[in-house]
């Protein structure tokens, strides 16, 4: 089946640590997005990428580091200088980054103890 | 800067009532207005809106833009439990990036 697929759903990490959010897409999309959802916040753009070896930084990418090395995956870094990384965390994917709709995948939820 | 605001934060009502939700946006080269039902974790697509005037319609809701004023609001008639959830409005911005409003979050009380 084609879609977006986020890995894990729930992920708990030290204070201090680093740790890599997972998406893959199987779709063949150009764009992909990493965004974060706190409560009453919305959805906040971290990074986004336009097509492979490409990203461009978002609102909030301070903490944060991405790669686009295949088309298929944009793996998010939550780095140790990410002050407040307890979050929700949203990869999307869409066939450009123009007028074409963005699917979802289901989401990490990151907790930082 | 890019902004997209949406009215209200929140809304109570009863099933059966219709509703409607307001998104208002500041963008550079504006290219299209989406519209996005978040229940439990990933968004869901509503509608993408690109031209002025003309409504989309899915079922029981409704959704136009009105590019001249800068908004778009989405209907929900004769609402149904099934209907709560967050509404998230978003825009494409001039890097191409999406930018999303903060949300109305829906409650259909029984």
């Amino acid at each position: 089946d084609g879609g977006i697929t986020q890995s894990p759903k729930y992920l708990f990490r030290k204070e201090g640590q680093n740790v890599t959010l997972s998406c893959e897409q199987n779709l063949n999309h150009d764009a992909m997005y990493w965004y974060r959802q706190d409560p009453g916040q919305g959805l906040r753009l971290i990074y986004y990428s336009q097509i492979v070896n490409d990203f461009q930084k978002g609102d909030i990418a301070e903490g944060y580091s991405v790669s686009r090395e295949k088309k298929e995956s944009f793996p998010l870094t939550v780095t140790s200088a990410q002050k407040n990384p307890t979050a929700f965390y949203l990869c999307a994917s869409s066939i450009t980054t123009a007028n074409t709709e963005a699917f979802f995948g289901q989401g990490t939820r990151l907790t930082v103890v | 800067e890019d902004k997209v605001v949406q009215s209200p934060l929140s809304l109570v009502v009863h099933e059966g009532d219709t509703v409607t939700l307001n998104c208002s946006y500041e963008v550079t080269n504006f290219r299209s207005l989406l519209w996005y039902k978040q229940e439990k974790k990933a968004p869901t697509f509503l509608f993408m809106l690109t031209s002025s005037g003309i409504e989309k319609k899915s079922g029981r809701l409704s959704s136009i833009l009105d590019k001249k004023e800068l908004f778009s609001i989405l209907n929900i008639t004769a609402t149904q439990t099934g209907d709560s959830a967050v509404y998230l409005c978003a825009v494409v911005g001039s890097q191409g990036n999406l930018i999303f409003g903060k949300g109305t979050k829906l409650s259909v009380k029984p």
